[in-house]
Parts: C-alpha cells; sequence; structure tokens
C-alpha cells in the first residue's frame, strides 16, 4: 500500500522547544516537499528536496530546517526561531524532473503555546 | 485542519445538482494543473489534472477546463454527492530550474441534502 505517512496527526509544544515532524514515503519518489497551511491561504512552501542529500529553501524557510538522509524520509524540525510555529504541515512527494502531481500525507496539527 | 477552510468563499449546491468551481491563475508560463479536495483535517487528494496543450479534460464524475487566453481553471462536478462536501483547489506549475507549485486558497462546497 503506497503513500506518504506523517506523524503524529496531533502535536502539542511549548513556546521555546524545537519539535521534528516526521515524514515518509514509499511511492520511490525522489522530489519531497514540506507545506505550511493557514486559514484562508493556499498552501506556502517550506523546503523542497529533488535528492538525496540535498535540499533548497522555499518561500518561507526561516525558522524550520530538514534533513534528507534517506530517499524515504524527509523530517521538518521547526525551532524555537520560528515566530508563529502553530498551523497544519503537509508533506508531499513527486516524481523527479517532471511536472506531475504532488502526492500528499495527511498532515500534522502542531499548537505551540 | 480543522481552521483551514475558515475565511473561504463558499459555494452551496443542492445534491444531484451540478457544481462549478473556478480559480484564476497567475503565471502565463504555467504548463500543468491540478485539482485538489481537501476535508476537514485531512491531506489533500488529487482529483484530476490538466496540461496546458488541452483545454479539457473528463474523469469520472469531473470536468477541468482550462482558457488559457484568461488564465482561467474551472473544475465541474456532475450529480454532486454529499462525500463530494470539502475544501477544493488548484494548483499551477511551471518550470524555473526545478518544477515550482502555486496552490489557489481553495473553495469551500456545501452540498444541502
Amino acid at each position: 500500500d503506497g503513500g506518504i505517512t506523517q506523524s503524529p496527526k496531533y502535536l502539542f509544544r511549548k513556546e521555546g522547544q524545537n519539535v521534528t515532524l516526521s515524514c515518509e514515503q514509499n511511492l520511490n519518489h525522489d522530489a519531497m516537499y514540506w507545506y505550511r497551511q493557514d486559514p484562508g491561504q493556499g498552501l506556502r512552501l517550506i523546503y523542497y528536496s529533488q535528492i538525496v542529500n540535498d535540499f533548497q529553501k522555499g518561500d518561507i524557510a526561516e525558522g524550520y530546517s530538514v534533513s534528507r538522509e534517506k530517499k524515504e524520509s524527509f523530517p521538518l524540525t521547526v525551532t524555537s526561531a520560528q515566530k508563529n510555529p502553530t498551523a497544519f504541515y503537509l508533506c508531499a512527494s513527486s516524481i523527479q524532473g517532471s511536472n506531475y502531481e504532488q502526492y500528499f500525507g495527511p498532515g500534522t496539527r502542531l499548537t505551540v503555546t | 485542519g480543522e481552521s483551514v477552510g475558515l475565511h473561504l468563499p463558499t459555494l452551496s449546491v443542492q445534491e444531484g445538482d451540478n457544481s462549478i468551481i473556478n480559480c484564476a491563475y497567475s503565471n502565463s508560463a504555467s504548463d500543468y494543473f491540478i485539482w485538489y479536495k481537501q476535508e476537514s483535517g485531512k491531506g489533500p487528494q488529487f482529483i484530476i489534472d490538466i496540461r496546458s496543450n488541452m483545454d479539457k479534460r473528463q474523469g469520472q464524475r469531473v470536468t477541468v477546463l482550462l482558457n488559457k487566453t484568461v488564465k482561467h481553471l474551472s473544475l465541474q462536478i456532475a450529480a454532486t454527492q454529499p462525500g463530494d462536501s470539502a475544501v477544493y483547489f488548484c494548483a499551477e506549475t511551471y518550470h524555473s530550474g526545478t518544477y515550482k507549485y502555486i496552490f489557489g486558497t481553495g473553495t469551500r462546497l456545501k452540498v444541502l441534502a
């Protein structure tokens, strides 16, 4: 059963703490992406990776970090430097090098208080 | 997730009627377009796509129309069902070194029984 998994579904953290969101895919896709979704706004790109051990900043990378040590995994760390971290975070993947659809995970709802 | 739909335009249709959801895209260089469906608290789900060399594409109960002259995309859902209630948004892609995806803010579809 191929797809993208994100865990956990809900995450609660205190302000000032770093938190890591998990994203795993078994679609054999080279490209992976992290988006943030806020009410009334389109998805905004945080980071993307086209290949293992390489990743690029998206439009709103400040306060976030990623790693891509394995093709299947693209974890996102929300650091204490992110000023407004409470949001719905979506991970996606797509076939590398082509404009094909992005497959999305179920999302992680992060609440920081 | 649960609050994604706040402040979005809403289309209310009677069950069994046809629905038309519109999207104005931003970049005349975009060459691939996707419609996604997103239910509350879940990740976006692919519905249908279309490339810029086409102006119409049909799926099961859904049709996408592309008007490149006015940069407009529409999604038609035939015989709308209660399970179609969700937020629908379009995405466009164009090549700028890598493929960049731009997502619309979405329209909430409410199906009335």
